[in-house]
């Protein structure tokens, strides 16, 4: 099975504070991707991850920053967090191609910005 | 541009009896189609997708759902509604014509099964 492992489930911060929440996946996937969870809203696309090194935009980038040094990782940066982040933040990893595989995600991190 | 509407944000049903979530769709060509199911403090689980072919889709947990592409539908049923089934669902989709791997998902539907 697929797993997909985010290293905090609960994160508390400050207003201010520069955040990493990190992601881990075991299957070799190409793919990787950011989400933000919120009740009304579902997921909404932060950044995803074609493959080392490269990253594009989702749909709601703006205060956030991600890094893919290695394969496996994928972390997600708040570069000085505001209390709008406060939020559920999900991660997932896919293979690409012709077989049109699902999305695998972690159990999130719920991260409050007080 | 592609989007996902799930009209109802709660869905109560008795335990035994037939449950169905709605799902409909908008892309600029054709869809791919997911559903994926939510437990508490967990993350996302896939259920079943459709890619193309028979429009009606077997997955996990005895669910299945129907593609109608006049209707631009993607509804999840099940015949006969377990207390475990309840949980908060997405459907999602992927324009297959776009060439990239980017899914949209619905605002998500809670799913409550009656004892």
């Amino acid at each position: 099975d697929v797993k997909v492992t985010q290293s905090s489930r609960y994160l508390v911060k400050r207003t201010g504070e520069k955040v990493f929440l990190e992601c881990v996946q075991d299957m070799d996937h190409e793919n990787m991707f950011w989400y933000r969870q919120d009740p009304g809203l579902g997921l909404r696309l932060i950044y995803f991850s074609y493959d080392v090194k490269m990253k594009e935009k989702g749909d709601i980038p703006e205060g956030y920053s991600v890094s893919r040094e290695k394969k496996e990782r994928f972390s997600l940066i708040l570069e000085s967090a505001s209390t709008n982040q406060t939020s559920m933040y999900l991660c997932a990893s896919s293979s690409p191609g012709g077989r049109v595989e699902p999305q695998h995600f972690g159990d999130g991190t719920r991260l409050s910005i007080l | 541009a592609q989007s996902v509407a799930q009209p109802e944000d709660q869905v109560n049903v008795a335990e035994g009896n037939p449950l169905t979530v709605k799902c409909t769709y908008s892309v600029s060509g054709n869809p791919y189609l997911f559903w994926y199911v939510q437990y508490p403090n967990r993350g996302l689980q896939f259920l079943l997708k459709y890619i193309t072919g028979d429009n009606l889709v077997k997955g996990s947990y005895g669910f299945e759902a129907e593609f109608n592409k006049s209707q631009t539908s993607f509804h999840l049923k099940k015949p006969s509604a377990l207390v475990s089934d309840s949980a908060l669902y997405f459907c999602a989709v992927r324009d297959q014509d776009f060439g990239n791997e980017k899914l949209t998902f619905g605002t998500g539907t809670r799913l409550t099964i009656i004892p």
